[in-house]
């Protein structure tokens, strides 16, 4: 079955530092993933997504960035963190015509 | 682009009592609709999903959701409320063209069951 490994559960940074989420993919190849963040009080908003190596698509302008350096693997970074990037995490994928999703980081910056 | 806006942020109810989240979506034409829900401490789980058919769509736990397509509405029933029911719910619908296809969430509704 497909999978989604998200590390850590939780995170808590200083304003200022690197920020770098990583999702792995299992039990699927080629699949399309995503990034979410659910602000406090908002919904699960798509920041970005890729439908292979290499490619991604920016949904709102923002002070992040992804990678997808292997077909199984998405990355999320930050040079430097501002207070408003605190939120949940959470990589999502479609594969085999399902959605799963990880369980998600919750990232607090202070 | 497709929005989608869930009307209720956060519900509360007691336990046996029956549950209706509202979920609207912005724009017509064919719509692949999922209703997820998140409990505490756990992953994203898909309840249910329409994508054509019987309006009504049965999912896990003992909820449905009908699909209206004249109010462009997918809201979430279940008759008798659990206090295991007590998680967050989304509301999404599929947007984009195949092959480059995401899904688009409402803000999400936090359900408390009180025993």
């Amino acid at each position: 079955s497909q999978t989604i490994h998200q590390w850590p559960a939780t995170l808590v940074q200083p304003v200022g530092s690197p920020l770098s989420l990583e999702c792995t993919v299992e039990g699927t190849s080629n699949p399309n993933l995503y990034w979410y963040r659910q602000a406090a009080g908002r919904g699960l908003q798509l920041l970005f997504y890729s439908v292979g190596i290499g490619q991604i698509s920016s949904e709102v302008p923002q002070n992040l960035s992804a990678s997808r350096p292997q077909d199984r693997q998405f990355i999320l970074s930050s040079k430097k963190l501002l207070l408003s990037d605190s939120g949940f995490y959470l990589c999502g994928g479609t594969g085999q015509n399902e959605q799963f999703f990880g369980p998600g980081t919750r990232l607090t910056v202070l | 682009a497709q929005s989608v806006s869930q009307h209720n942020h956060h519900v509360i109810l007691s336990e046996a009592a029956s549950l209706e989240l509202g979920c609207n979506y912005s724009y017509g034409g064919t719509v692949n609709l999922f209703w997820y829900v998140q409990y505490p401490g756990q992953h994203l789980q898909l309840l249910l999903k329409y994508f054509s058919g019987d309006p009504l769509v049965k999912g896990i736990k003992g909820f449905e959701a009908e699909f209206i397509k004249s109010k462009f509405s997918f809201n979430l029933r279940k008759p008798s409320v659990q206090w295991s029911d007590t998680a967050e719910y989304f509301c999404a619908v599929l947007d984009g063209i195949q092959g480059a296809q995401k899904l688009v969430f409402g803000q999400g509704t936090r359900l408390t069951i009180n025993p």
